[in-house]
């Protein structure tokens, strides 16, 4: 499976864009990017997936590179809500290896 | 519809009891899968389950065993808890392949004294 590298922690204000971003330089072609994020000590909540194209729903956007290396996300407008750990993870489109790992994240902290 | 559901939500247990975490999804999903998360650390894979009928060790297997009971429960095993396995475990059900998330439950937070 591809490992992703992701920053420990990043700070950004309420009201701006937070962008997080994620390295996964072994992913392969049949491999997404998927981003999760846990609140608290929560489980953790389903964000947006991507294979090749940038993707967007009602949470967040997201930017893969077009050589798939890196991927970034996106919250347009960060609450203090969107206070949280961010993982980055790569899973396969076949499914046939299923040990998916989360890593450490990203603990993202908005600032009032 | 209720997504994941893990019981209990807490338990302490004394070194060498045993106990079962149970974990139910109603989505009809094929794959399961048992994660346990330890302070300022992400989430680790103990065991998942492809399909019904199949399981498959993770990343830290040691000290536990699972069973997949049908295709919406899928147990996690204790048969003599340690000091080490204290810990937060969570559950998660996907269909199988990559384009579908994985959902999970809200967690059973295990203490082993």
């Amino acid at each position: 499976d591809a490992k992703t590298t992701q920053p420990p922690s990043m700070d950004c204000a309420e009201g701006r864009a937070a962008n997080l971003p994620c390295n996964h330089s072994t992913i392969s072609g049949n491999e997404y990017v998927y981003w999760y994020r846990q609140i608290h000590s929560q489980g953790p909540q389903y964000i947006i997936h991507g294979l090749k194209n940038n993707e967007t729903n009602e949470m967040a956007s997201l930017i893969i590179t077009e050589d798939r290396k890196s991927s970034t996300l996106i919250l347009p407008h960060a609450t203090l809500r969107d206070t949280a750990v961010y993982y980055c993870i790569v899973r396969s489109l076949g499914g046939g290896n299923e040990k998916l790992t989360f890593g450490t994240g990203t603990r993202l902290t908005i600032i009032p | 519809n209720a997504g994941v559901t893990q019981t209990p939500k807490f338990q302490v247990l004394k070194t060498g009891q045993s106990m079962t975490l149970q974990c139910a999804q109603d989505m009809n999903h094929n794959s399961m899968y048992w994660y346990r998360q330890d302070p300022g650390m992400g989430l680790r894979l103990i065991y998942y389950s492809a399909s019904e009928g199949t399981t498959d060790k993770g990343e830290v297997p040691n000290g536990y065993n699972v069973s997949r009971l049908n295709k919406r429960e899928f147990s996690l095993r204790l048969e003599s808890a340690a000091p080490s396995q204290t810990s937060v475990y969570f559950c998660a059900s996907s269909q199988k392949g990559g384009g579908s998330p994985l959902h999970f439950g809200n967690g059973t937070r295990l203490t082993v004294t």
